[in-house]
């Protein structure tokens, strides 16, 4: 089955820029979404079709795709930024979701 | 203002069975491509199943294929999960997404999610 690898954890100073791979085969080929989830509450999309943001997220959020990985970047990161991030894509016999990324704002 | 509500979460013995509903508000449901996802304690999250608006189509991850079923009734706006034969591996809160509209393979509302604990 098809399987999205993300690091565990990512921890970032506040200010500073945080990145997250999410490794899958030919993942450039789909389109790559992003979740945030903080503790206790439901996931939000933050990143759709690679790189585009949904109304409300703010512009810190940005996406990238190709090859094999897609990004996510926060850029300025935010205390209020600190949680469980995943991506999702599409395969041929339905919907995967990445590993899970923790980020930490220290 | 689109909602999502989950409801039927509970307490079940393996082998048992359990239907989630989730009743949606603030859109056209009949349009929209729904979708469950789980996610058990401490655990990432895990697509389940999704069918189209108008239950043409309809996919299941390999956990659940064989003993789950997914279904929706546009009249009254509400999806369903009926659950057969459950494990204690599926214990996880289910929630209930919608794919977008633009982009079927986001999911752009969740609801608040229902707990199912599977244990003897």
């Amino acid at each position: 089955s098809y399987e999205l690898t993300q690091p565990p954890s990512v921890s970032v100073s506040p200010g500073q820029t945080a990145s997250i791979t999410c490794s899958g085969d030919t993942l450039g080929d789909s389109d790559a979404s992003w979740y945030q989830q903080k503790p206790g509450q439901s996931p939000v999309l933050v990143i759709y079709q690679d790189t585009k943001r949904p109304s409300g997220i703010p512009e810190r959020f940005s996406g990238s795709n190709s090859g094999n990985t897609a990004t996510l970047t926060i850029s300025g990161t935010q205390p209020i930024d600190e949680a469980d991030y995943y991506c999702q894509a599409w395969d041929s016999s339905g919907y995967v979701f990445g590993t899970g990324t923790r980020i930490t704002v220290l | 203002e689109v909602q999502l509500v989950e409801s039927g979460r509970g307490l079940v013995k393996p082998g048992e069975s359990l239907t989630l509903s989730c009743a949606a508000s603030g859109f056209t449901f009949r349009n929209y491509i729904m979708n469950w996802v789980r996610q058990a304690p401490g655990k990432g999250l895990e697509w389940v199943a999704s069918i189209s608006s108008s239950s043409s189509f309809i996919f299941y991850a390999d956990s659940g294929r064989g003993r789950f079923t997914v279904s929706r009734d546009n009249a009254d706006n509400s999806l369903y999960l009926h659950m057969n034969s459950l494990r204690v591996a599926d214990t996880a809160v289910y929630y209930c997404a919608r794919a977008m509209a633009t982009a079927g393979t986001a999911f752009d509302y969740w609801g608040q999610g229902a707990l199912v604990t599977v244990s003897s």
